[in-house]
């Protein structure tokens, strides 16, 4: 069965600095990987995807992860945070045969100003 | 945009009580799913279904069951809630294709059981 792990639990960062928030995974051929945010109180939004092609992938609000295979990871990167974007982000994996996806635990970022 | 909604953000409930939790989806999407959100925990699966009057457990049906009679509107029911059901219940929906896609959820139900 597919894993998903994201290492951690909480990142502190400044505003204005970038940031990078880890992903991998555990699964035999190429999954479907995606990112989602929950701002406090709210659902999941999905940030991107990743099914196929280029592994640079851009997303919204400024967000970008890239796809290694090599490494089993798709890290989540943003080049400049701001306070909004203090919130729980999610990595998950889709794998071929399973309408569901599979999530890792989220790491909670805070933003100091 | 898809939109799913959830009947109530807050909600109280005594133990013994039965409670319906509400999702209903705009997007003719075939699949639902219910998860809980606990502190440490993520994620986990309650139910989920494929299709009208279809349903699958998911990591932690315990407890609950769910009702989809209708292609856009799938209940969570706790049965007789305890406490150790206090959480928070998110729904959400997705198109049916040979491997997950992107889910859209709801904004959540933040129950308690008293």
């Amino acid at each position: 069965a597919q894993s998903v792990t994201q290492p951690d639990i909480h990142i502190t960062v400044s505003e204005g600095a970038s940031l990078e928030l880890r992903c991998n995974y555990s699964y035999g051929a190429t999954p479907y990987l995606f990112w989602y945010v929950q701002s406090p109180g709210q659902g999941l939004q999905l940030l991107l995807k990743y099914f196929s092609g280029d592994t640079l992938v851009q997303g919204i609000k400024g967000f970008e992860a890239e796809f290694k295979r090599s490494q089993s990871s798709f890290n989540l990167r943003k080049p400049s945070v701001h306070w909004s974007d203090a919130a729980e982000y999610f990595c998950a994996v889709g794998v071929g045969g399973s309408y569901i996806p599979t999530f890792g635990r989220g790491t909670s970022l805070i933003v100091h100003p | 945009d898809v939109k799913v909604t959830q009947s109530s953000r807050y909600l109280v409930k005594r133990t013994g009580e039965k409670v319906f939790l509400e999702c209903v989806q705009d997007m003719d999407h075939e699949n639902m799913f219910w998860y809980r959100q606990d502190p440490g925990l993520g994620l986990r699966l309650i139910y989920f279904s494929y299709d009208v009057k279809m349903k699958e457990k998911g990591d932690i049906p315990e407890g609950y069951s769910v009702s989809r009679e209708k292609k856009e509107r799938f209940s969570l029911i706790l049965e007789s809630a305890s406490t150790n059901q206090t959480s928070m219940y998110l729904c959400a929906s997705s198109v049916r294709r040979d491997r997950a896609q992107p889910q859209h959820f709801g904004d959540g139900t933040r129950l308690s059981i008293l």
